[in-house]
């Protein structure tokens, strides 16, 4: 699997867009890009996922260069509750494939 | 649905104790999956399952065992407990996105804190 490159840590106001970036220069054309996150001591949750096209679901959305080698995760009106651990994983489609979790972006939403 | 449920939800082991986690979900998934997640870091997976009897290493296999002899439950046992294996241990499930291809949603567990001392 692609490895990805994420920022450590991140502000965002209450009630701004907060923009994650995600880089995956190395990821092949069978390779999904998949967002997660981790709320403090929680399991992950599932937030979108993507192939080439850019998608958008009740959480989020997720931009996808023309190029593949990089991403954005948009939380368009991010809250209090949005705080968490972001992780950006490359992976094949298909199940019985593990997520293979990085250090993630630590996001911090605040008044 | 309850989805991913976790038994128990904290445990102290003494080294060399045995135990089992529990994990249980009712979404009628077929892939299964344990992952374990050490302080600061992200997770690593342990051991999956692809359907009921059949089982496979992850990143981390040694020093557990699992088995999967029904679709809802895929346990997870400790035979010779080390203090390396204190750790926070997430089980997940997941689906294929139907009409989809490659959409996978895997579905978390609350986990279980072990400290093994």
């Amino acid at each position: 699997d692609a490895k990805t490159t994420q920022p450590t840590s991140m502000d965002c106001a209450e009630g701004r867009a907060a923009n994650l970036p995600c880089n995956h220069s190395t990821i092949s054309g069978n390779e999904y890009v998949y967002w997660y996150r981790q709320i403090h001591s929680q399991g992950p949750q599932y937030i979108i996922h993507g192939l080439k096209n850019n998608e958008t679901n009740e959480m989020a959305s997720l931009i996808i260069t023309e190029d593949r080698k990089s991403s954005t995760l948009i939380l368009p009106h991010a809250t209090l509750r949005d705080t968490a651990v972001y992780y950006c994983i490359v992976r094949v489609g298909g199940g019985g494939n593990k997520l293979t979790f990085g250090t993630g972006t630590q996001l911090k939403v605040e008044l | 649905n309850a989805g991913v449920t976790q038994t128990p939800k904290f445990r102290i082991l003494k080294i060399g104790q045995s135990m089992t986690l529990q994990c249980t979900q009712d979404m009628n998934h077929n892939y299964m999956y344990w992952y374990r997640q050490d302080p600061g870091m992200g997770l690593k997976l342990i051991y999956y399952s692809v359907g009921a009897g059949i089982t496979d290493k992850g990143e981390v296999p040694n020093g557990y065992n699992v088995s999967r002899s029904t679709t809802e439950d895929f346990p997870l046992r400790l035979e010779l407990a080390a203090p390396s294996q204190t750790s926070v241990y997430f089980c997940a499930s997941s689906y294929i996105f139907s009409g989809r291809a490659g959409g996978e949603t895997q579905y978390f567990g609350p986990g279980t804190r072990l400290l093994v001392l």
